[in-house]
């Protein structure tokens, strides 16, 4: 059973757009939740990550929108680049951390 | 500060063998955690230890184990490989439980 689902699979947009990506969850007792980045070849890295006590996280271009209620997470990437191509992860965690699926996003010049 | 190290990177190995893989976490980091990595399941939790101590494990048959020795370099072992073991084995280290991980760049294991 998926702990974490995540949409959409993968996204395409042009530079300068916001690539918004979803992630759900049904356990309330999850109270980490991060978002990964990860580049051919490499290993996840820590992108963002926000707790259930605030509604919204930004860091630099990305932004972080956690509804409580609707147990729903989303990153939002403002101002795209071609350099934010790239696979996304979202994960939650309470003691122990559950992975959503990934996204690929392209974003074209 | 250096990051999570992971050694070696590629490995073949033969259908039936046995293979060992390693990590070395960011210094001070006392979790650490495994995964396995395949286009068709994702990010696959395999067990997590902290100080020593195997704290969780994922749903994987008892071929793959792990340890983690006292200085937090962390070990995991697959036996009796298989082909659906072709994998990228990633290792993350954290300071504590349920705190952002660090991952290394992983271990692509080919079985053939």
């Amino acid at each position: 059973q998926q702990q974490v689902k995540q949409s959409p699979q993968s996204l395409i947009v042009q530079k300068g757009g916001i690539p918004i990506i979803n992630c759900a969850y049904e356990n309330t007792a999850f109270d980490y939740f991060p978002w990964y980045q990860q580049f051919p070849g490499k290993g996840p890295a820590l992108l963002i990550a926000i707790r259930p006590d605030v509604s919204e996280k930004k860091e630099g271009r990305f932004t972080i929108s956690f509804n409580k209620s609707a147990k729903q997470f989303s990153l939002h990437i403002m101002d795209s680049q071609p350099g934010d191509s790239a696979t996304y992860f979202c994960a939650a965690s309470e003691d122990q951390f559950y992975f959503g699926t990934g996204t690929s996003l392209t974003v074209i010049p | 500060k250096a990051g999570v190290t992971q050694t070696p990177r590629y490995l073949i190995k033969t259908r039936g063998q046995q293979v060992t893989l390693s990590c070395s976490p960011i210094s001070g980091h006392r979790s650490v955690s495994w995964y396995q990595q395949t286009p068709g399941q994702g990010l696959q939790f395999l067990f997590e230890y902290f100080s020593e101590t195997q704290r969780n494990k994922g749903n994987f048959p008892g071929r793959f184990s792990g340890r983690q020795f006292s200085n937090s370099r962390s070990e995991m072992n697959v036996s009796t490989l298989e082909l659906g073991d072709s994998a990228l084995y990633l290792c993350a280290s954290s300071p504590t439980q349920n705190y952002g991980y660090t991952f290394g760049s992983g271990t692509r294991l080919t079985v053939v």
